[in-house]
This record gives C-alpha cells, sequence and structure tokens, in this order.
C-alpha cells in the first residue's frame, strides 16, 4: 500500500480565496483524521470520520472550514474564505480504529498552506 | 477529557548520550499512550504504544518508554543517542476511544 496519500504538498495562496485539501486513506482504513499543526498550538484533532460518516467535528474551527468524505477512498478539507492565520501543516491520517484499545494512526506527508 | 504536556519544546544531547524525554498525561479513564516521531517535512511514525500489561515498552530504533499510573508519566528513552535520532517526538494519550490528542512535541537535537 502506498500509505495515507495527501495532495498539494505545498499550496501558496492569497487571503480571501478557497483553498481544498485531499486525502486519499489506506485502503481498509475506516478512520480517517484531520489535524493541522502549528508551532504555537501544535497538533490540533480539526475532525475524524468513521465509515465516511463525521464523528467529532469539534476542532473545526469556524464555519470557513469544512470537510466531506464522500466515500472511503477520498476526503477533502476546504477553507472558504482562507486568512492568513490559517497557514499550517494540515496532516490527514487514518486508521483501522482501536485495536487492544489503542487507535494507531497512519499519517501522510501532510500539506504546507500559506496564506498571504 | 484527555491531555498530555511534554517537559521541554527542545532537547540537546550528545552522541552517544542517554535520550529522555519527558511526557506526563492525564485521562479520566485508563490511558492508552503513544511516542510519535516526525522527521522534517514528514508525517507522523510510530515509535511505541502502551496499551495494558508491561509497563516498560519497547519500540523500534531503540526507544523505550515506561508507564507510571502513580507519576501519570509515561517518558522516552534511548541509552544512547545517534545523530539519526535527530527528529520531533510527540506524546499522544487515547482514552480507548478513537479520538487521539497529542502534545506539543520536544525537538531532539543530537550534537556530534
Amino acid at each position: 500500500d502506498a500509505g495515507v496519500i495527501q495532495s498539494p504538498r505545498h499550496e501558496v495562496t492569497e487571503m480571501g480565496q478557497e483553498v481544498t485539501l485531499r486525502c486519499k486513506p489506506i485502503s481498509g482504513h475506516d478512520y480517517l483524521f484531520w489535524y493541522r499543526q502549528t508551532m504555537m498550538r501544535g497538533l490540533e484533532l480539526l475532525i475524524y470520520f468513521n465509515n465516511n460518516v463525521p464523528i467529532d467535528d469539534s476542532g473545526m474551527p469556524e464555519d470557513r472550514f469544512s470537510a466531506k468524505m464522500p466515500n472511503a477512498s477520498f476526503s477533502t478539507l476546504k477553507i472558504q474564505p482562507s486568512e492568513p492565520r490559517d497557514s499550517a501543516v494540515y496532516f490527514c491520517a487514518s486508521s483501522t480504529g482501536p485495536t487492544d484499545g489503542a487507535n494507531v494512526l497512519t499519517f501522510g506527508a501532510g500539506s504546507r498552506l500559506t496564506v498571504l | 477529557a484527555q491531555s498530555v504536556t511534554q517537559l521541554g519544546s527542545h532537547v540537546s544531547v550528545s552522541e552517544g548520550a542517554l535520550v529522555l524525554l519527558r511526557c506526563n498525561y492525564s485521562s479520566s479513564v485508563p490511558p492508552y499512550l503513544f511516542w510519535y516521531v516526525q522527521y522534517p517535512n514528514q508525517g507522523l511514525q510510530l515509535l511505541l504504544k502502551y496499551t495494558t500489561g508491561a509497563t516498560l515498552v519497547k519500540g523500534i530504533n531503540g526507544f523505550e518508554a515506561e508507564f507510571k499510573k502513580s507519576e501519570t508519566s509515561f517518558h522516552l528513552t534511548k541509552p544512547s543517542a545517534h545523530m539519526s535520532d535527530a527528529a520531533e517526538y510527540f506524546c499522544a494519550v487515547s482514552g480507548g476511544y478513537q479520538k487521539v490528542t497529542f502534545g506539543i512535541g520536544t525537538k531532539l537535537q543530537v550534537i556530534p
């Protein structure tokens, strides 16, 4: 398996533009997570899905952020309109769910977003 | 509720010296604990995990961690640092549910 695949790896955009980040999880993984990484706040969980259904979106910062998972092999995180404070690395991770109680995540390489 | 505190955002050690990265957790239920490593421009990779049973957990690349319930700690150690260990290390906790909460990370510098 190629692992969790994210695109684009780097995105530079101007304030007010729409940004779409994409993720392909590992085949057979029922859980998909979106995290945001910044220097100040570290890794924050934005939202996660189980079997394509959003389970917890309490980490989504505001209405400008939305996430979808139309099928088991694809998810998007959209920011509209984007703002400079959204600049961060966005990670997608997938898992099979808790095994022995422990939920082991496999991360993608991340999408580095810069909003000017 | 669950949280993780990593003591020291930056740690420097000499090559061959002991590596000790500190992590304290808070969890309202018996915790599952993890250490992940992140190399530059890459995603996080699992180093080791604690579920139940033996409190000393061995991971990849010679790392190990000990779960101490009385101290709510899960410190990461390696007897002898190697240049290739330079990376950022994240402690994480899960309460047995799907949600995993990460610490802010500790950057390890290895000095030749």
